[in-house]
């Protein structure tokens, strides 16, 4: 199965500054069909999941550019380029190339 | 709109069985898998399953830790995907969600499951 390992778990972050949040996969995330099947979540407290980034590096509807993902293979990268207070809540990357399909552990951004 | 609703959660004590419905709307049904994903308190997202639609033969995947105990279907008429757990475990319990898709933009609000006697 592919493991997926977030770093770092918690991020304490000041407002309007950057933030990145690194996800490593145990095995390439390179479909057959060439695409890369890796979504990052945001979790706010109390709420349900909801996803950012689709297909590594995609904007979902609604989603603030101050959100970009990026990365190839294994290696993956959610960056906030000027973290907001909405932004505070659990980050999740997650593969949907091989199943069993896997979230990461989880980054917990706060505010400093 | 596209929303789904979970239903159907609630205490249930170990060994028994729950089922859980995903309503959907706004949204040609038969055009998506649905997927259920499940979260333990305090802990992080887990998949459980999902069930394509029928234009890839409505199959079903299911994780290691529910396979055998768990069923997903769906009604295409009704617009609803079904989680169907057996022989509960206090292991299972978590709230769980359902998703268009594998995981996709539109989730539930989720419905808390818990096993406990």
């Amino acid at each position: 199965d592919i493991v997926l390992t977030q770093s770092p778990l918690s991020l304490p972050v000041t407002l309007g500054q950057p933030a990145s949040i690194s996800c490593r996969s145990s095995q390439s995330l390179v479909y057959s069909d060439g695409n890369t099947y890796l979504s990052w979540f945001q979790q706010r407290p109390g709420q349900s999941p909801r996803r950012l980034i689709y297909k590594v590096s995609n904007w979902d509807s609604g989603v603030p550019d101050r959100f970009s993902g990026s990365g190839s293979g294994t290696d993956f990268t959610l960056k906030i380029s000027r973290v907001e207070a909405e932004d505070v809540g659990v980050y999740y990357c997650m593969q949907g190339t091989r199943w069993p399909y896997a979230f990461g552990q989880g980054t917990k951004l706060e505010i400093k | 709109e596209v929303q789904l609703v979970e239903s159907g959660g609630g205490l249930v004590q170990p060994g028994r069985s729950l089922r859980l419905a995903c309503t959907a709307s706004g949204f040609t049904f038969g055009d998506y898998a649905m997927s259920w994903v499940r979260q333990a308190p305090g802990k992080g997202l887990e998949w459980v399953g999902f069930i394509r639609n029928k234009a890839y033969g409505g199959t079903t995947e299911y994780a290691a830790s529910v396979k055998g105990r768990f069923t997903i279907s769906r009604d295409e008429s009704k617009s609803i995907a079904y989680l169907q757990m057996n022989s509960l475990k206090t292991e299972d319990t978590a709230v769980y969600y359902c998703s268009r898709g594998y995981g996709g933009s539109y989730w539930g609000q989720g419905t808390l499951v818990t096993v406990s006697s």
